[in-house]
């Protein structure tokens, strides 16, 4: 069975901090994508980026970097200089990777955890 | 080009009552998911289509749930009749798996979600 982990339930900051949100999991499948997906207050579930398994490079986009770990089991989030417009519910998610054609399969979820960047 | 949108964004119903969720996922994407949110838990899978045809149920909680996707377009979910611990976030999500030179293209886009309220 699979199972993620967000052990903070919300986070404050004031805006320009660095923030790092955790995520573990556990999963028995020799391959399979982890995600991470932004829920902003209007609702729906921004995907923000897929890692694969076999892929253990950290990776930056801006202002955001992802720590993959797999000897730890976890792949946290780091959000430098934080502003008010990351103030979101952040989830992190995995999937197993179909083996055949590399796809992923269903996601399952953490809690999720709220940020919130205050002035 | 249009996302995943949801219909309604919110309804409130009474126990007993029968609700139908709709969602009309990114044009040409064979693969539709639904997942629900109960106030505070994770995000937990329902139910996936590839096409028209059901790949997996695994998640429906009982039969008072109901789900289609004639023509492999649009997709509903009734709930029929509706408990009290129904309420939550039904979120759908679609994607259009492909591989090309070794790149996989497999995210999930989601909506936005309806709020369910059963009173």
């Amino acid at each position: 069975a699979q199972k993620v982990t967000q052990a903070q339930t919300e986070i404050s900051v004031v805006e320009k901090e660095d923030v790092t949100l955790d995520c573990v999991y556990e999963t028995r499948d020799t391959t399979y994508y982890l995600f991470w997906y932004k829920q902003p207050p209007s609702g729906e579930l921004v995907f923000l980026i897929r890692r694969n398994s076999f892929d253990e490079q950290n990776e930056i986009s801006g202002r955001y970097s992802w720590n993959f770990q797999k000897s730890t089991s976890s792949f946290n989030f780091t959000i430098t200089a934080s502003q008010v417009v990351d103030s979101a519910v952040y989830f992190c998610a995995l999937s197993e990777r179909r083996r055949r054609t590399g796809t992923a399969s269903k996601l399952t979820f953490g809690t999720g955890t709220r940020l919130q960047v205050t002035l | 080009e249009a996302g995943v949108t949801q219909f309604p964004s919110h309804s409130v119903i009474e126990k007993g009552q029968t609700v139908t969720l709709r969602c009309d996922p990114i044009s040409g994407h064979d693969n539709l998911y639904w997942y629900r949110r109960v106030m505070g838990k994770e995000i937990k899978f329902l139910l996936h289509f590839v096409k028209e045809s059901k790949q997996d149920e695994s998640g429906m909680p009982n039969n008072r749930f109901l789900a289609e996707r004639t023509g492999g377009t649009y997709s509903t979910l009734k709930v029929q009749p509706a408990e009290l611990e129904d309420s939550g976030v039904y979120f759908c999500a679609s994607s259009q798996d492909f591989s090309f030179g070794g790149k996989v293209n497999t995210e999930a886009f989601f909506g936005q979600g309806t709020r369910l309220t059963v009173v």
